[in-house]
């Protein structure tokens, strides 16, 4: 069984620019959540989909932003980026909500 | 608000000795994770506790879960230089539905 993957692996933006990252669950699994891990703060909650819905949002601003299609792939977006954004952003997947996340390889992304 | 703390943050051990890391969480849980993380990478899945008193074990690591006292262990026997990496322990406050809360990690390093 494929494990979750995610795209890009490496991303380098400049400051202001805009990216989307996507997020390819666990075939079967219909819960996708994004985290962000820095040196700083650690691994943080971003958001939560199931279904196409966004069911839990962490403390973040709306420059960060996602969704889900129908096959439980799923994209997220950050907007006017800053030099704070530069990240480890990983995606985990989960049967359903009370299951086991299983975490993608992440995408790194730097913002200059 | 949920807090997860874990101790030591950084830890350096021979080879061939025992230590244990901790993780104490702020509120009710019924569930608690550990995870790997090497340099670079993702995060990989060691253990799930689910009730109070579970106790796993996986090669030379042992975790431990009292939801009593909020708290949880990661037993290293007779370490190896393999398990250095970074350690986080992680604790969903319910079951599903809701982000997991990591702590800030232990990073082991495991010496001759």
């Amino acid at each position: 069984k494929a494990g979750v993957t995610q795209t890009p692996r490496y991303l380098i933006k400049t400051r202001g620019q805009q990216v989307t990252l996507s997020c390819s669950p666990i075939s079967g699994h219909r819960s996708v959540s994004w985290y962000q891990q820095t040196p700083g703060q650690g691994l943080q909650f971003l958001f939560e989909y199931f279904s196409e819905t966004q069911r839990n949002k962490g403390n973040f601003p709306g420059r960060f932003s996602g969704r889900q299609f129908s096959n439980s792939r799923s994209e997220m977006n950050v907007s006017t980026l800053e030099l704070g954004d530069s990240a480890l952003y990983l995606c985990a997947s989960s049967r359903d909500a009370w299951d086991e996340q299983y975490f993608g390889p992440g995408t790194r992304l730097t913002v200059t | 608000e949920l807090k997860v703390e874990q101790n030591p943050l950084f830890l350096s051990m021979q080879e061939g000795k025992n230590y244990t890391i901790y993780c104490n969480y702020s509120t009710t849980s019924d569930r608690l994770y550990w995870y790997r993380q090497d340099p670079g990478k993702s995060l990989e899945s060691l253990f799930v506790l689910l009730s109070n008193g579970a106790v796993k074990q996986e090669g030379r690591l042992m975790a431990s879960l009292d939801t009593k006292a909020r708290l949880s262990t990661l037993h290293i026997t007779a370490a190896v230089h393999d398990l250095s990496a970074t350690y986080f322990c992680a604790v969903d406050i319910w079951a599903g539905n809701t982000p997991l809360v990591f702590g800030k990690g232990t990073r082991l390093s495991v010496i001759a």
